[in-house]
């Protein structure tokens, strides 16, 4: 019964290289959310997607945060040519499907610790 | 717009006390409320959470919750702190018309023995 999926579990990129965080979500769910976590600032929601599909990305820096849900494979968030700032753990999340308003939990993988050098 | 808040960014006390995390949230629709606990270096777990039906919502690990209307609160209390319990704990809110959720800034629990 696998959880949500995060890999790489730790990244180490130098300024200006670019970052990959993947992420499955667990079996049967099709929404995939992406938070990020800065110490005392709580998570902060990045982005919401369903099957190839971007829903709501109102969280996402406007310049080199993209992110990615296709048809077959892991969601993937991307962060381009990366700075100190972007050190952070990013989280993703899952749910089978969302009522309106969200009545459900979301679940929760063991998160990507992205350090900047 | 949904918000939520959560006084004091750490908590301590001593195994066997009374644990109090409290969490107050803004929702301009009738409000989903969840607890979450983080573990260092893991991922987050529900606790519990409040989807309209009883106002009092147990959890896992003995944790209960209240849901008060006219205080817009939603407190997470257990009657006796063990060690284990030593955590982060965040309160999210949802109910706007997608499915994120909207968390606090968290409280780190300390638990002395």
């Amino acid at each position: 019964n696998a959880g949500v999926m995060q890999n790489p579990r730790h990244l180490v990129r130098r300024r200006g290289q670019e970052a990959r965080l993947r992420c499955s979500p667990m079996k049967g769910h099709s929404h995939v959310y992406w938070y990020r976590q800065l110490p005392e600032e709580g998570l902060k929601f990045m982005v919401y997607l369903q099957k190839e599909n971007i829903i709501d990305e109102s969280g996402m820096p406007k310049e080199r945060f993209s992110a990615e849900f296709p048809k077959e494979g892991p969601s993937i968030l991307r962060i381009q040519q990366v700075v100190r700032g972007d050190s952070a753990a990013y989280f993703c999340a899952s749910s089978p499907a969302v009522g309106t308003p969200n009545t459900g939990e979301l679940f929760f993988g063991e998160g990507s610790r992205l350090t900047v050098l | 717009a949904q918000s939520v808040t959560q006084l004091g960014s750490h908590v301590s006390v001593s195994e066997g006390a009374l644990v109090l995390l409290r969490c107050n949230y803004s929702s301009s629709v009738p409000p989903y409320l969840f607890w979450y606990v983080q573990y260092p270096n893991q991922g987050l777990q529900l606790l519990l959470k409040y989807t309209s039906a009883a106002t009092l919502v147990k959890g896992i690990n003995g944790f209960e919750a209240e849901f008060k209307k006219s205080e817009t609160s939603f407190h997470l209390t257990k009657p006796s702190a063990h060690m284990s319990d030593a955590a982060e704990y965040f309160c999210a809110v949802s109910g706007g018309s997608q499915g994120n959720l909207i968390f606090g800034k968290g409280t780190k629990l300390s638990v002395k023995p």
